[in-house]
C-alpha cells in the first residue's frame, strides 16, 4: 500500500514571505516519483515541482523548492517570495508504476 | 494540442440516469486513470488502466465502470446516477515510472446528480 499524508489542512503566509508545506509518504516501492500539484479555484491541476526518488539533489523551480528526506519519507515544499497568485490548494502526490496516491491537500492563503 | 481532453465539462443528471464521461489523450501514454474530488478533499481513485484492454479498480469503484479499447480513450460510465456521485471528476494519463513521466490531468468534469 502507498500512502501520502499532508498534516496541514490550511496554511497562510504574508505576501513576499516564505512558507513550507509538509508531506510525508509511505511506499514499499524503490522506484517512485513525488510531485507537488497546485489547484486554484478553477480546479485545474498545475504541476509545481517533481522529484525522482533516486536523485539525492532537491528539485528547484524558480521560487519553489523541495526538501526531500528519503530515509524519513518526507517531501516538503518551500515557496519563497510568496505571491497572491500562489493562493491555491496544494497536493502532494506519490507515483509508482501506474499508481498515483494523493494527499488530502493544504489550502494556502496569501495575505497582502 | 497535446494533452488530456475531458468532456463534458459540466453535466446535471437525474437520479437513476446513466452517462459517460469521455477522456482522450494524444501522448500515447500507457497509464490512464479516473478520480473524483469531493469538496475540500483530495482525489480518490475510481478506476485505472495500464494499457489497452487492461483495467482495474481503485478505492471507490462502485457505481462506475470503464473500458480501454484503445490507448487514446478511457471513458468512465455511471451506470445509475446517485446524489452521492455529485463530484468533480478528473482523468489523468502518464507513462510508466522511470520514463521521465509527468502526470497530465484533464480540466475536470463537474457532475451534479439531483
Amino acid at each position: 500500500a502507498q500512502t501520502v499524508t499532508q498534516s496541514q489542512p490550511e496554511m497562510s503566509v504574508q505576501e513576499a514571505e516564505t512558507v513550507t508545506l509538509s508531506c510525508t509518504y509511505d511506499t514499499s516501492e524503490s522506484d517512485y516519483y513525488l510531485f507537488w500539484y497546485k489547484q486554484p479555484p478553477s480546479r485545474q491541476m498545475i504541476l509545481v515541482i517533481r522529484q525522482e526518488a533516486y536523485k539525492q539533489q532537491n528539485a528547484t523551480e524558480n521560487r519553489f523548492s523541495v526538501n526531500f528526506q528519503k530515509a524519513a519519507k518526507s517531501f516538503s515544499l518551500k515557496i519563497s517570495d510568496s505571491q497572491l497568485g500562489d493562493a491555491a490548494m496544494y497536493f502532494c502526490v506519490a507515483v509508482s508504476g501506474s499508481r498515483l496516491t494523493f494527499g488530502e491537500g493544504t489550502q494556502l492563503t496569501v495575505n497582502p | 494540442n497535446a494533452g488530456v481532453t475531458q468532456t463534458p465539462k459540466f453535466q446535471v443528471l437525474k437520479t437513476g440516469q446513466s452517462m459517460t464521461l469521455q477522456c482522450a489523450q494524444d501522448m500515447n501514454h500507457e497509464y490512464m486513470s479516473w478520480y473524483r474530488q469531493d469538496p475540500g478533499m483530495g482525489l480518490r481513485l475510481i478506476h485505472y488502466s495500464v494499457g489497452a484492454g487492461i483495467t482495474d479498480q481503485g478505492e471507490v469503484p462502485n457505481g462506475y465502470n470503464v473500458s480501454r479499447s484503445t490507448t487514446e480513450d478511457f471513458p468512465l460510465r455511471l451506470l445509475s446516477a446517485a446524489p452521492s456521485q455529485t463530484s468533480v471528476y478528473f482523468c489523468a494519463s502518464s507513462r510508466p515510472t522511470g520514463a521521465g513521466n509527468t502526470i497530465y490531468f484533464g480540466e475536470g468534469s463537474w457532475l451534479t446528480v439531483v
